[in-house]
């Protein structure tokens, strides 16, 4: 199946400081998304982005379908940023389920 | 537009009893998808389904675990002689077409003593 690979796997930011999170793929996708898992564990969808970029409020991302891989940038983070950045990949061979990357675990100190 | 919903959000069983879990798609959506984050590990598919139809059970463990998604209510995840193993949090999403954005709800922790 499609391998997803995200990185870094942790980050350790100040309040107010920049980052890039990263996202690989193996294959072509139909449906890239980006999720955060917050301390309390629920999952908040952040983007839908099979390519492009789109951009809400502090957030951005970008999807390089060609390159197969996908970034997330978080500006002037908060420590309510910190939580786990998920990136989930779908395409014809995986049926209709994502497949998750492992994660990269934000932690925003103030 | 109420989210997705699932409940209970924890559920405490003793081993060799039966969980059953429970998701409401979001309004619109007939597309329902099972999770499954076991701890330290990330979160793998487990079944797709329509309404009164599984498209994809793929991910589901071959004995014990079945999933339903009636005509009428939420899809039921079931689980049966729980095992400590079986210990996690099982995320249900929905989609209002396949292979479009999934939403996802807020989970059902399992803790199996």
């Amino acid at each position: 199946g499609i391998q997803v690979e995200q990185s870094p796997p942790d980050l350790i930011l100040q309040e107010g400081a920049n980052s890039t999170l990263r996202c690989n793929f193996s294959d072509s996708v139909n449906n890239l998304q980006w999720f955060h898992q917050n301390p309390w564990g629920q999952l908040i969808n952040l983007f839908y982005i099979p390519s492009g970029t789109k951009q809400n409020g502090r957030l951005s991302a970008t999807t390089v379908a060609t390159e197969r891989y996908s970034l997330l940038y978080i500006s002037s983070s908060q420590t309510t940023d910190s939580g786990v950045y998920f990136c989930a990949v779908l395409n014809s061979n995986s049926g209709y389920a994502l497949n998750f990357g492992k994660g990269t675990s934000l932690l925003v100190t103030p | 537009n109420a989210g997705v919903m699932q409940n209970p959000r924890h559920l405490v069983r003793r081993r060799g009893q039966e969980a059953r879990l429970r998701c409401s798609p979001m309004k619109g959506h007939s597309h329902v998808y099972w999770y499954r984050q076991l701890p330290e590990e990330g979160l793998k598919f487990m079944v797709y389904l329509q309404k009164e139809n599984i498209i994809d059970e793929s991910g589901m463990p071959k004995e014990r675990f079945s999933a339903e998604f009636p005509k009428e209510g939420p899809s039921i995840l079931r689980i049966q002689q729980v095992v400590r193993g079986d210990s996690a949090a099982y995320f249900c999403a929905s989609s209002p077409l396949a292979g479009y954005e999934q939403y996802f709800g807020p989970g059902t922790r399992l803790t199996v003593t």
